[in-house]
């Protein structure tokens, strides 16, 4: 069965440096998106990506976070200047429409 | 907007115990409903999910049937196990064009 890749699977950064976390979205898929879990709170949506642009951003998704596609396989999340606040895990989806397959997250400590 | 209500944990339930986890919504349109688990320190499962009224999802004993007149999605298992031990989400799919999840709180159980 595909599978939604997201590495790495845990990464440790100090407060203030630039992070970027990686996906490798199921290659038939046309939607892509970002969602944050902070420890033992719910899942929330930051942004979602169709036709190689933002389609959909949250409040949570400010000048700090970028997404790119670079080479029509991977997917980024970059956040800039990361704060103690951002460390959660970072889910990755892609959806060929209403159905996601997730990844299996990347957990970031911010330190 | 678009939101969905899960009741508040933790539910403790002795094995072979019946569970109920509530879940409510409130949508605009018809969304798709799904419930997922997530067990410790690992990512999202999808569990079952519905994409219409009267529908009923359902996968390793737990059912869930959407209701549009009670706006809700409660999640059931007629007896438990302890391997069932983890957190459950209710989701639904905005009716937007980016496809969006909106995910409650969680419920975790611990049998």
């Amino acid at each position: 069965e595909p599978e939604v890749t997201q590495t790495p699977s845990h990464q440790v950064t100090q407060m203030g440096q630039e992070v970027i976390l990686r996906c490798v979205p199921i290659s038939n898929h046309l939607y892509f998106y970002w969602y944050r879990q902070i420890l033992g709170q719910k899942v929330e949506f930051l942004v979602s990506f169709y036709n190689n642009e933002i389609s959909e951003k949250s409040e949570i998704f400010d000048d700090q976070f970028s997404v790119e596609r670079p080479d029509g396989s991977n997917f980024t999340l970059k956040i800039r200047s990361t704060k103690l606040e951002d460390s959660a895990m970072y889910f990755c989806a892609s959806s060929a429409g209403v159905y996601y397959t997730f990844g299996s997250g990347t957990r970031l400590t911010v330190v | 907007g678009d939101s969905v209500t899960q009741m508040e944990g933790p539910v403790t339930l002795s094995e072979e115990a019946f569970l109920t986890i509530n879940c409510t919504y409130t949508a605009t349109g018809y969304p798709s409903l799904f419930w997922y688990v997530q067990y410790p320190g690992e990512g999202l499962q999808l569990l079952l999910k519905a994409t219409k009224a009267d529908d009923k999802g359902s996968n390793k004993g737990f059912e869930a049937t959407y209701r549009k007149e009670t706006t809700s999605f409660h999640l059931e298992k007629g007896s438990v196990q302890v391997s069932d031990s983890a957190v459950y989400f209710c989701a639904l799919s905005t009716t937007s064009g980016t496809y969006k999840y909106i995910f409650g709180t969680g419920t975790r159980l611990k049998v």
